[in-house]
């Protein structure tokens, strides 16, 4: 039973047009949300987060939205660059556990 | 170190064998946890470590499976008798509490 679920497995997008990459949940009780990066033989590393109390967080070029009622949540990246291009890793919490549960991720490759 | 450090970064082993793998986290980091993430799969969560608390062993996919952390530091995660499903990239993280996972560069275990 996926409890985090990342149904695009790869997206394609031009230099300088925005990426969206999208990530839905089954599970009500999560109350926090996280995007993690990850390139070939390295770790993920961490993007940007949202708290379920807000419907928007931004970063620079990165903004996550989060829909509860929809259980929905994505990640737009604007302009898109050529350095973007790795494996999106979507992330559930739930306040008092310590485990985060991740999606199987998208791989975005911007194409210059 | 400045980052979670993971040893080795390869491993082949044939079936039947015994592995350990290490995991060296940020310094002061309290909380350890170990994911895996097969090939097309997200980041499993295979078990945390949290101070001296009782680790949650809770994703651990069968009794082959065991972690220890010594001394709050360092953790070994050893698979006894490795099959071919267990082929993964093995991943460690460390965090303070409230702040996000910072993750190694993993393990990638092939069983042949």
């Amino acid at each position: 039973d996926q409890q985090v679920k990342q149904n695009s497995p790869s997206l394609s997008v031009q230099e300088g047009r925005i990426s969206i990459l999208n990530c839905d949940y089954t599970n009500s009780m999560f109350d926090y949300f996280l995007w993690y990066k990850k390139y070939p033989a390295e770790g993920p590393t961490f993007l940007i987060s949202i708290s379920s109390i807000k419907d928007k967080n931004e970063d620079g070029r990165f903004t996550v939205f989060l829909n509860k009622s929809a259980k929905h949540l994505s990640l737009h990246i604007v302009p898109s660059q050529p350095g973007d291009s790795a494996v999106y890793f979507c992330a559930a919490g739930q306040g008092g556990s310590e485990k985060l549960v991740f999606g199987k991720g998208t791989k975005l490759t911007v194409n210059p | 170190g400045a980052g979670v450090s993971q040893s080795p970064s390869n491993k082949v082993t044939e079936k039947g064998k015994d592995v350990e793998l290490r995991c060296d986290p940020i310094s002061g980091h309290t909380a350890l946890y170990w994911y895996r993430q097969s090939l097309g799969q997200g980041l499993e969560f295979l078990i945390y470590f949290q101070g001296n608390s009782a680790p949650d062993k809770s994703g651990l996919p069968s009794d082959r499976f065991s972690a220890e952390r010594t001394g709050g530091s360092v953790s070994t995660l050893t698979i006894q008798r490795t099959q071919q499903e267990d082929s993964a990239v093995y991943l460690c993280a460390s965090r303070l509490i409230n702040y996000g996972y910072t993750f190694g560069s993993g393990t990638r275990l092939t069983v042949v």
